[in-house]
């Protein structure tokens, strides 16, 4: 069945170091990969996508992800972490074999200590 | 501007009564999506509409109903049928259903009933 795996529920990480959340997808054609971010009691922002071609996408606030074919990963990374990154994360698959529809990872809840 | 709406943002209600959850868009997008998110599990496709008049179940749609009658609406009832309504509800919508089209989502409406 088509998943969608964050395996790290919560990161925290100093401000200013680098960050990088993991997101492996099971599908067995090319996906479309999102990054959504949700701060605390609101709705999900994307912050990127692939869709196809360059597998480095940058997106909104700073953030990049790679999509690696032979991993089946997609890891959303950023070099300088900012006190406002503090947020959840989602990673979502988008598949033509399921109608389209978006599957959601379980979220990772990202802290940035001062 | 344009966006999508949800009201209201905290909604409480008795065991036992149906309450309905309101979604508007004015995007002008044809799909629209109801997910449910609960700590821990990321979202939970409820249900989804391609075009007015038309809708299908998500994954759990079990104890849910909805309606689009409107373009720009996508009400969501809770029935008293679902086990465990409390929970944080997310509207979503979309230019069509499909892949490569990325979801908007609203600003959520958490519900707590008791």
């Amino acid at each position: 069945a088509q998943s969608v795996t964050q395996p790290d529920i919560h990161i925290t990480v100093s401000e200013g170091a680098s960050l990088e959340l993991r997101c492996n997808y099971s599908y067995g054609a090319t996906p479309y990969l999102f990054w959504y971010v949700q701060s605390p009691g609101q709705g999900l922002q994307l912050l990127l996508k692939y869709f196809s071609g360059d597998t480095l996408v940058q997106g909104i606030k700073g953030f990049e992800a790679e999509f690696k074919r032979s991993q089946s990963s997609f890891n959303l990374r950023k070099p300088s972490v900012h006190w406002s990154d503090a947020a959840e994360y989602f990673c979502a698959v988008e598949g033509s074999w399921w109608g389209g529809k978006l599957i959601f990872g379980q979220g990772t809840e990202l802290s940035v200590k001062p | 501007d344009g966006g999508i709406t949800q009201s209201p943002k905290y909604l409480f209600r008795k065991e036992g009564q149906n309450v309905t959850l309101s979604c508007e868009q004015n995007l002008n997008h044809d799909a629209m999506y109801w997910y449910r998110q609960d700590p821990g599990q990321g979202l939970r496709l409820i249900y989804y509409s391609q075009i007015v008049n038309d809708f299908q179940k998500g994954d759990i749609a079990e104890g849910y109903s909805v309606s689009r009658e409107k373009k720009e609406s996508f009400p969501l009832t809770v029935t008293s049928a679902q086990k465990n309504p409390t929970a944080f509800y997310l509207c979503a919508s979309s230019p069509r259903q499909g892949t490569s089209y990325e979801q908007y989502f609203g600003p959520g409406t958490r519900l707590t009933v008791t």
